[in-house]
């Protein structure tokens, strides 16, 4: 149980495109998402955290309108990565969150690589 | 404001014998301290957790580790490695209750020789 998908694996773009990375939680139901970015031998660092039904909340740094996440369903949140430029080839995660009463734990999904040309 | 630092940035050890990962923690609150494992091109796998509840936590393939309030740590131990435990660890802390906001430590990769 608690499987997070992410697709695609992998995308390849270029500079100047856009590119949308789903996030689904397979066999449970996640009010909150968060996404994760991940440079090359580096640790994950939070850019937002996304929950059903309202805006994501993003962290100091993280441009929302560059990085635009939707969280429709309590199974589905969106990351789409606009105008996307060389620097912003990484590696990005996203988990799902179960929990309550103060007791979370958050699975993660395989990660999205992304290079942009 | 929470922080974890891994003290190492690579381990090595040989097959069978005992590993540690070392992590030391900050945080204003009662924290929640995980360890993660992230193999190559796969998602991060839940190793163990504390919650404020036991402080010598047993996690999934042997491992475990100890919380020791007094020395703020939170170091991972296994008896035996194995090959198969070559991968990357991370320390996270997260402050209780709320969003449940993780902060990753810089990470660990061990390396096990035959």
């Amino acid at each position: 149980g608690a499987v997070v998908s992410q697709h695609p694996s992998w995308v390849i773009c270029k500079s100047g495109t856009s590119v949308k990375i789903e996030c689904r939680s397979l066999d449970f139901q996640a009010t909150t998402m968060f996404w994760y970015r991940q440079f090359p031998k580096q640790s994950l660092m939070l850019m937002a955290t996304s929950n059903e039904g309202s805006k994501a909340t993003y962290e100091q740094g993280v441009e929302k309108d560059k990085f635009l996440i939707n969280h429709a369903s309590l199974t589905l949140s969106t990351l789409t990565v606009t105008s996307a430029h060389p620097e912003d080839s990484s590696f990005y995660i996203c988990s799902a969150s179960i929990g309550s009463g103060g007791s979370y734990e958050q699975y993660f999904g395989p990660g999205t690589r992304l290079t942009v040309t | 404001a929470q922080s974890v630092t891994q003290l190492d940035s690579h381990v090595s050890v040989s097959e069978g014998t005992p590993v540690l990962l070392r992590c030391n923690y900050s945080s204003s609150y009662s924290p929640s301290l995980f360890w993660y494992v992230q193999h190559p091109n796969k998602g991060l796998q839940l190793l163990l957790k504390y919650t404020s509840a036991a402080t010598l936590v047993k996690g999934i393939n042997g491992f475990e580790a100890e919380f020791k309030k007094s020395e703020t740590s939170f170091h991972l131990t296994k008896p035996s490695a194995h090959m198969s435990d070559a991968a990357e660890y991370f320390c996270v802390v997260s402050e209780n209750g709320g969003f449940q906001k993780l902060v990753f430590g810089t990470g660990t990769r061990l390396l096990v020789s035959p």
